[in-house]
């Protein structure tokens, strides 16, 4: 079966500090992955995805990267964190290119800027 | 007009009673529609999809879709204080398409 494994799962850092969550998936080969941002009565906004290694689409402008560096594995980053940057941070992935729709989330990431 | 509506509740219901949730969208190219449950401070996990119109059931869940409403649902039969969480409608118009349109979840509590 497959497993989505996403750390760390809480993390609090100052203003202006760099960023890496990683996420890696177990089970399966050339999954899709996604990275979603979700903010209070906000709901889940798709922040990157990516359909294979070194290919990353990105959804929103903003101060974050992705990176695709093997094919099970999906990094978030940041050079300089925002006090908007908060929140709760879901890596998923699915089966492939057609079944896309059918997106398995981690168990996240809990980003507190301070 | 949003592309998915959900209203965000909460839903308060007593143990054994049918809980009855629902989504409205827009987009007349939506094809796939999911329902997500997700626990306080988890992730969401994927309940089940549907394609198209119909109704599909699995176990206590029934998920059904009205294509021409624009207007889907989830039941959820002899509910359980283990169901209390927020339920997540996503949606997407073709295979392939990576972009989900989710709504913003609808909190239910089931109370003993």
């Amino acid at each position: 079966s497959q497993t989505i494994h996403q750390w760390p799962a809480t993390l609090v850092q100052p203003v202006g500090s760099p960023l890496s969550l990683e996420c890696t998936v177990e089970g399966t080969s050339n999954p899709n992955l996604y990275w979603y941002r979700q903010a209070a009565g906000r709901g889940l906004q798709l922040l990157f995805y990516s359909v294979g290694i070194g290919q990353i689409s990105s959804e929103v402008p903003q101060n974050l990267s992705a990176s695709r560096p093997q094919d099970r594995q999906f990094i978030l980053s940041s050079k300089k964190l925002l006090l908007s940057d908060s929140g709760f941070y879901l890596c998923a992935w699915s089966p492939g290119l057609a079944e896309t729709y059918e997106q398995y989330f981690g168990p996240g990431t809990r980003l507190t800027v301070t | 007009q949003k592309e998915v509506e959900q209203d965000p509740g909460p839903l308060s219901v007593p143990e054994g009673a049918i809980v009855s949730l629902n989504c409205t969208y827009s987009n007349s190219a939506f094809q796939y529609f999911m329902w997500y449950r997700q626990y306080s401070r988890k992730g969401p996990e994927l309940l089940m999809y549907t394609y198209s119109s119909g109704n599909k059931e699995d176990g206590r869940f029934t998920a059904q879709v009205d294509k021409s409403s624009k207007y889907i649902s989830l039941f959820i039969r002899d509910s359980q204080p283990s169901d209390s969480a927020t339920y997540l409608c996503a949606m997407s118009p073709w295979y392939g398409n990576n972009r989900l349109a989710f709504g913003k979840g609808n909190q239910v509590v089931v109370i003993p």
